[in-house]
This record gives C-alpha cells, sequence and structure tokens, in this order.
C-alpha cells in the first residue's frame, strides 16, 4: 500500500516548455486534488475532482489543466511554463466517507527558469 | 471567504514543554477541521481532524480542541520532544464543499 505517489520528484523547466506532473493513489478514494505551496502564501488548491470523470477549479487553476484518468489517477498540465508556476506541487486524495481525512503525497518540485 | 489564520509563524521551546498552537478561522460554518505536519522537503502528514459536532480529539500526546462559534482551534502538544519539531498546518472544510482552506502554519522548534 504506497498511499499517494507523485512524479517526477524534481523538475526543471524553462518558460514556455510545458509537462505533466503524475500522481495516483491506491486507496480507492474517490476524491483527489492538486496544491501547490509557495512560501509565505501557504497551500493553494489548483484543481480538484470530487470522482472518476469530474474535475473542478480551485483557487489557482489559470495556466493549469487536469485528467482523472481513472479512480486511481490525476494528472496535472502546465502547457506553456511560466516562472509564475514555481512551486511545489502536492497531490492529495481524500474518501470523504467516514472520515475524509486528506492523505498527501510527497510533492513535486518545479522550477521555471 | 474563509479565511484561516495561524500565530505565531514561528515556535521555538525546549525539550519536556508543554505548547499549544493555535488556528483562527473567519466563518464558524464549517465541517471540520483538520491538523497537519509537515516536515521539511516532505508532505503533510494528518494529526488529527474534528468534525463541527465535536469539541475535542486527541492522538497519544495530541490534542485538538474546536470553539467554532468562536472560530478557534487550539493544538496541544504535551512534554514536547525535538522530533516534534516541524511545521503544523490546519485546514477547515466548509460544509458544502470539498476544498480545505489551509492556515499558513507554525514552524515548531523543540531544543535538546
Amino acid at each position: 500500500n504506497a498511499g499517494v505517489t507523485q512524479t517526477p520528484k524534481f523538475q526543471v523547466l524553462k518558460t514556455g516548455q510545458s509537462m505533466t506532473l503524475q500522481c495516483a493513489q491506491d486507496m480507492n478514494h474517490n476524491s483527489m486534488y492538486w496544491y501547490r505551496q509557495d512560501p509565505g502564501m501557504g497551500l493553494r488548491l489548483i484543481y480538484y475532482s470530487a470522482s472518476e470523470g469530474t474535475t473542478d477549479k480551485g483557487e489557482v487553476p489559470n495556466g493549469y489543466n487536469v485528467s482523472r484518468l481513472n479512480k486511481r489517477e490525476f494528472s496535472l498540465r502546465l502547457e506553456s511554463a511560466a516562472p509564475s508556476q514555481t512551486s511545489v506541487y502536492f497531490c492529495a486524495s481524500s474518501s470523504l466517507a467516514p472520515v475524509d481525512t486528506q492523505y498527501f503525497g510527497p510533492g513535486t518540485r518545479l522550477t521555471v527558469l | 471567504k474563509q479565511e484561516v489564520t495561524q500565530i505565531p509563524a514561528a515556535l521555538s521551546v525546549p525539550e519536556g514543554e508543554n505548547l499549544v498552537l493555535n488556528c483562527s478561522f473567519t466563518d464558524s460554518a464549517i465541517y471540520n477541521l483538520q491538523w497537519f505536519r509537515q516536515d521539511p522537503g516532505k508532505g503533510l502528514t494528518s494529526l488529527l481532524l474534528i468534525q463541527s459536532s465535536q469539541r475535542e480529539q486527541t492522538s497519544g500526546r495530541l490534542n485538538a480542541s474546536l470553539d467554532k462559534s468562536s472560530g478557534r482551534s487550539t493544538l496541544y502538544i504535551a512534554a514536547s520532544q525535538p522530533g516534534d519539531s516541524a511545521t503544523y498546518l490546519c485546514a477547515v472544510r466548509q460544509g458544502g464543499s470539498e476544498k480545505l482552506v489551509f492556515g499558513k502554519g507554525t514552524k515548531l522548534t523543540v531544543n535538546p
């Protein structure tokens, strides 16, 4: 039982490049989330998915797209990376019931030059 | 819009001390409140979750309380240890929403 896994752990991009961050969970959770964490800003929700086939915007969705590929996987895509997207990205999942504790992955540290 | 505040931003204590971390929120219509721990370079680990109908939750040396009407929660750590050094974040879930709103955290250092 690996919990929530994220790949890659580190990535450096040039401005304008694209990339996809991968996330998978093996806890059979319905809900999955993408956050970014920046110094002084705390954790902010980018997108979330309440169930397979559904996605909704969070607080800071601009510049990102997501895909809920199946119940296990939820990917985050940067189509044209910008320096403002330099951050640490966390994926999380939750069952909502009976108790909706969120379980977090180890994070992806992304630098955009 | 819900806002979550954690004060202080950083706290340094000697080993063995009992301590309290504070979390306040502006909208009392919450569904639950969670306390997380984050070690440097790592993801978040859930410590305690308090439902809106509950007053407190305990796990080992940790006790979290919730006063919904005043918009406050506290995390009490008894007999602190150097291994407790980490950043502690609280997050609230609004009723009718799946989203969590996080505070910016309190960085705790327990000195041997």
